[in-house]
């Protein structure tokens, strides 16, 4: 059973520049959140897609942007990139009504802006 | 606004016991989890409290008090790959997103 994959796993882009990163949950979830983890700090909620609608959005600009797909898998979007979006970007996925309330990660893709 | 305060850093002798703390401050609470993060590496669920009391899932429990808005992780009989970053971190309600702390380096020497 595939846990949470996400694609690239490092990135390197430019200031100004847009970039596209992509997630497809375990097996069985049909829900997705991003987040974003600076160095040395705890991750930070993007977003959540739920039914290919974004459900939930932390305190982003709107700058990141999503989708999700009829398969469940997502992608997040970040335009005009800044040299402060350099960090891990981690997906998760879950299932509404699991009784645990756990979230599966990904390995994340790391993301440096130069 | 929403915080969970952990300890930055903790060192621990292999075969020991550690514990670690999480006070939240935060408007709601549906429950407390605990992950696992190797350098490199991604978020490992390891506990979920939502009532008071302890979980115990092998050499790690966790606790919650509510009334005190605190809980910690226990780890029990250390080894080396315990050696990791922790994070507390809080649901607001039922579907929301986690919230978390800051994480907590925990170094377990020889």
């Amino acid at each position: 059973d595939a846990g949470v994959t996400q694609s690239p796993t490092h990135l390197i882009k430019t200031r100004g520049q847009q970039v596209t990163l992509r997630c497809s949950p375990k097996s069985g979830h049909d829900t997705v959140s991003w987040y974003q983890q600076a160095l040395g700090q705890g991750p930070q909620f993007i977003f959540q897609y739920y039914e290919e609608e974004e459900r939930q959005r932390g305190n982003f600009p709107d700058r990141f942007s999503g989708h999700q797909f009829p398969n469940y898998s997502s992608e997040l979007n970040v335009n005009a990139l800044l040299l402060g979006d350099s960090a891990l970007y981690l997906c998760a996925s879950s299932r509404p009504g699991a009784p645990s309330n756990e979230q599966y990660f990904g390995p994340g893709t790391r993301l440096t802006v130069t | 606004g929403q915080s969970l305060e952990q300890p930055s850093e903790v060192t621990a002798v292999e075969g020991a016991i550690v514990q670690i703390n999480c006070t939240y401050q935060t408007s709601g609470f549906y429950g407390l989890s605990w992950y696992q993060q190797h350098d490199g590496g991604a978020p490992t669920f390891l506990s979920y409290n939502a009532l008071d009391g302890l979980e115990e899932t092998g050499r790690f429990s966790s606790f919650l008090s509510r009334s005190d808005s605190y809980g910690y992780l226990l780890l029990q009989e250390l080894q080396m790959k315990d050696s990791a970053s922790y994070f507390c971190a809080v649901y607001l309600s039922g579907n929301t997103p986690l919230v978390f702390g800051k994480g907590t380096r925990l170094s377990v020497i020889a």
